[in-house]
């Protein structure tokens, strides 16, 4: 069975340091893996996809099948980062996604 | 336009009785999907709708969960028996085709008491 682990549950970095939060999965076929951010009294909204392979807000993700990763990172945190970051897998012919279970991200001043 | 709207935001039952919780997808979105949300986790996917017709259910816990969409549009979940357990944040979330980004609402917090 899919599954998606983010092993951080609370993240705290300094505005202007580099951030990377953390994403391993297991799928037994072709992952397509998505980004997902929830800001403060916000809807769950799609950050990025992986097949896009393009950069949001300054962030970027790389797709690394040999250690069944997909890390989010930016490299200056801005305090507007600060928002909750789920990972997630497709695992059907839709959007049937799997996520796992989130980061706590703070971006102090 | 208007995003995906779920109703009521909050709702509290009592252990037992039945709930509907109804989703109003984006304007034109054929897919339909809904989700669970307990404390601390990541949402869980339950149930996807193409149309009218549930495409896939495999996340339906048990079937106490029931979901409809007869005209391809709204969308009603449909809670039996509620338990304690039940309680969390309902998602829903729809998307134009399958294979195209799913806008998510801002979810129906249920808490059975």
């Amino acid at each position: 069975a899919q599954r998606v682990t983010q092993p951080e549950k609370l993240l705290s970095v300094f505005k202007g340091a580099p951030v990377e939060l953390k994403c391993n999965y297991s799928y037994s076929g072709s992952p397509e893996l998505f980004w997902y951010v929830q800001y403060s009294r916000q809807r769950l909204q799609l950050l990025l996809r992986h097949i896009s392979r393009e950069s949001i807000k300054g962030f970027t993700a790389d797709l690394n099948k040999g250690e069944t990763s997909f890390h989010l990172k930016k490299p200056f945190a801005q305090e507007e980062d600060s928002a909750m970051y789920y990972c997630a897998l497709n695992s059907g012919s839709a959007r049937q996604l799997t996520f796992g279970s989130g980061t706590q991200l703070t971006v102090l001043p | 336009g208007a995003g995906v709207s779920q109703t009521p935001s909050n709702k509290v039952t009592e252990k037992g009785k039945y709930v509907e919780l109804r989703c109003d997808p984006i304007s034109g979105h054929t897919a339909l999907y809904w989700y669970r949300q307990s404390l601390g986790q990541g949402p869980e996917f339950l149930i996807y709708f193409q149309g009218t017709g549930a495409a896939d259910d495999s996340g339906l816990p048990n079937d106490r969960f029931f979901a409809v969409r007869p005209e391809g549009s709204v969308s009603t979940l449909k809670i039996q028996r509620t338990e304690r357990g039940d309680s969390a944040v309902y998602l829903c979330a729809s998307s134009l085709t399958v294979n195209t980004e799913a806008f998510f609402g801002q979810g129906t917090r249920l808490t059975v008491v």
